[in-house]
């Protein structure tokens, strides 16, 4: 089945502690995303990447990194610099970033939920 | 930069009731709209897609619409079940095609 897997379901970081959220695409998807969900919140886009080897900051970076060395790939490691980083993360993919309506359909992973111990 | 509204936050119905879901955008300039539904705790599932040239998109029960002069989309659910209990997210894109996503509206079909 193709889809998004993202890993772990639930992750709880100690203060002062990097951790990374993994994302696993096998759409052939050339751009994928990192968004922030909090509660009663829309999404928030922390970082995109359209192709391998280049990623965009989104509109809530700061305190979050990325890389895209694998197209399938796309991790995002939250460092101890993001002060509240509880909140519920997903990763999504797409064909590409251009017209038409086949890529710019958005799919989804289950997300991850991080807590902060 | 773009805002996405959705009214209401809330809604709750009885079972078979056709409802309408509405959603807001300040900049006209919209490349296209989507429409997900969330289930609690889980990832989002893309409903309908409109592009800017069309004015609606249908899929068995759902009915989305677009209207870029008045700066709405509604999203129309025919005879609710539920089974449609869920949130509901909005989201508008502009010339880079990223999404900006509304705020959503938790939706309860009872029985």
């Amino acid at each position: 089945d193709g889809g998004i897997t993202q890993s772990p379901k639930y992750l709880f970081r100690k203060e002062g502690q990097n951790v990374t959220l993994s994302c696993e695409q096998n759409l052939n998807h050339d751009a994928m995303y990192w968004y922030r969900q909090d509660p009663g919140q829309g999404l928030r886009l922390i970082y995109y990447s359209q192709i391998v080897n280049d990623f965009q900051k989104g509109d809530i970076a700061e305190g979050y990194s990325v890389s895209r060395e694998k197209k399938e790939s796309f991790p995002l490691t939250v460092t101890s610099a993001q002060k509240n980083p509880t909140a519920f993360y997903l990763c999504a993919s797409s064909v590409g970033l251009a017209g038409g309506i086949a890529k710019n359909i958005q799919y989804f992973g289950a997300g991850t939920r991080l807590s902060v111990l | 930069k773009q805002e996405v509204t959705q009214i209401p936050a809330a809604l709750s119905v009885p079972e078979g009731e056709n409802l309408v879901l509405n959603c807001s955008f300040t900049d006209s300039a919209i490349y296209n709209l989507q429409w997900f539904r969330q289930d609690p705790g889980k990832g989002l599932t893309s409903l309908l897609l409109i592009q800017s040239s069309q004015r609606e998109q249908t899929s068995g029960r759902l009915n989305a619409s677009l209207d870029k002069s008045s700066g709405r989309s509604t999203l129309y659910i025919a005879a609710s079940q539920p089974g449609d209990s869920a949130t509901y997210l909005c989201a508008g894109s502009g010339g880079s095609y990223i999404p900006t996503f509304g705020r959503g509206t938790s939706l309860i079909v009872h029985p």
